[in-house]
């Protein structure tokens, strides 16, 4: 059964810094990767999607990267903003293409 | 949310009740699902369909059924609301290995 885990659950950092979301999964056998965000109350937004074949994808600001054969990803955020503030979920999708599995989250505050 | 509504947003229940979440989507995705999200346990899936009249178990399917009887439209039915059933439910749909789009969410809570 795939397993995702997502260190560290939660971070706050200064406006303005660079960070870096982790993302671990059990099962190397994946079809694509998935970042989303989630604002408190809504429902999940997509940022990222990485194939399997990809090693990274980027959108503005933000940068993930795969390492399909380490179970790895990461989600770069280049000068957080207190507008970032959010949680962020990553969730692999099996080689049958259909299913994701959710990591539980990092919860991303971002100060002023 | 790329045409996603769910509805209602909100429900109060009893337990032993039947309830039913509906999901729409308007833009004709093939692959539609239901997850519920808890504190602690993140998302996760309670059914799944691949096409009208095509659906499949999650890990949490135990206590819901679903039905999709149009492509736009995809039906969670508890069928005797349980405490343990009070949570927030999201609905999503994608195209084959695609992104997932998500709705609003429901919460609903069991009494």
């Amino acid at each position: 059964k795939q397993e995702v885990t997502q260190i560290p659950a939660a971070l706050s950092v200064p406006e303005g810094e660079n960070l870096v979301l982790n993302c671990s999964f059990t099962d190397s056998a994946i079809y694509n990767l998935q970042w989303f965000r989630q604002d408190p109350g809504k429902g999940l937004t997509s940022l990222l999607l990485i194939q399997s074949s990809q090693r990274e994808q980027t959108s503005g600001r933000l940068n993930a990267s795969l390492d399909k054969s380490s179970g790895r990803s990461t989600l770069y955020i280049a000068a957080s903003q207190p507008g970032d503030s959010a949680t962020y979920l990553c969730a692999v999708i099996g080689s049958s293409g259909d299913k994701l599995t959710f990591g539980t989250g990092t919860r991303l505050a971002v100060r002023p | 949310d790329a045409g996603i509504t769910q509805s209602p947003r909100h429900k109060v229940t009893e337990t032993g009740t039947p309830v039913t979440l509906r999901c729409h989507q308007t833009e004709n995705h093939r692959y539609m699902y239901w997850y519920r999200q808890d504190p602690g346990h993140g998302l996760r899936l309670i059914h799944y369909s691949y096409g009208v009249k095509d659906t499949d178990k999650g890990e949490v399917s135990d206590g819901y059924s679903v039905s999709r009887s149009k492509t736009e439209d995809f039906l969670l039915t508890l069928e005797s609301a349980t405490s343990s059933q009070t949570s927030v439910y999201f609905c999503a749909a994608a195209g084959v290995a695609d992104t997932q789009y998500f709705g609003p969410g429901t919460r609903l809570t069991v009494l």
